[in-house]
């Protein structure tokens, strides 16, 4: 079993939805939680970052995360063809500062 | 701003070659990694840095090497190349602050063929 599960997708969305990814993972000690976007032959752009529990919310992005589930959710609202991408999440342990562990990502298309 | 660069972009090897791969950081970053990015597999750390001079082995070290002789640059190198590291080579680069993300280059597609 991995660490950090994530559905591959690929997820196929209307523009203007509201679109929900989401991660599971199995070490409790996880604190810091982040999501990547990562377009077609680029690197990981970070999108955003949360320290333990609770809710972040950055414009059209709100990041969930619940420590209890383990368990982590990106939110995108009003969906735009721009972000059709990969999304990965990461997460890493208080004082593990050198190592992120990732999901597998899920790709997502916003359709016109 | 440059961030984060990685070349080259593109290589193509035949198994037993050697190459580096060669990334540099504009941000002043104390800490640098290499990463590889394979389907289904995310992304695996292979080797990491904590600054000039360090290197430390991660997730997936067999069949590489690292070095930092300057604090901006990271180099990787593949000595005899497999086919099993036919792969997409990320290097990220972070401050030392515990609650600093990583920062990534945009990649090097490597096939050994």
């Amino acid at each position: 079993q991995k660490e950090v599960e994530q559905d591959p997708g690929p997820l196929s969305v209307p523009e203007g939805a509201i679109v929900s990814l989401n991660c599971t993972y199995s070490n409790s000690a996880f604190q810091y939680f982040m999501w990547y976007r990562q377009y077609s032959r680029k690197g990981p752009e970070l999108l955003m970052y949360t320290y333990s529990s609770g809710n972040k919310e950055d414009g059209r992005f709100t990041a969930q995360v619940d420590k209890s589930s383990k368990y982590i959710s990106l939110f995108i609202r009003d969906s735009q063809p721009s972000d059709s991408a990969t999304y990965l999440c990461a997460m890493r342990l208080t004082g593990g500062g050198n190592k992120l562990t990732f999901g597998t990502g899920t790709q997502l298309k916003v359709e016109l | 701003n440059a961030g984060v660069t990685q070349t080259p972009k593109f290589r193509v090897l035949k198994t037993g070659q050697s190459m580096t791969l060669l990334c540099a950081q504009d941000m002043n970053h104390e800490y640098m990694y290499w990463y590889r990015q394979d389907p289904g597999m995310g992304l695996r750390l292979i080797h990491y840095s904590v600054g000039e001079g360090t290197t430390a082995k991660g997730e997936v070290p067999d069949g590489y090497n690292v070095s930092r002789l300057k604090k901006q640059n990271f180099l990787l190198g593949l000595e005899s190349a497999a086919p099993s590291q036919t792969s997409v080579y990320f290097c990220a680069s972070r401050k030392t602050a515990s609650n600093q993300p990583q920062h990534f280059g945009d990649g090097t597609r490597l096939s050994i063929l």
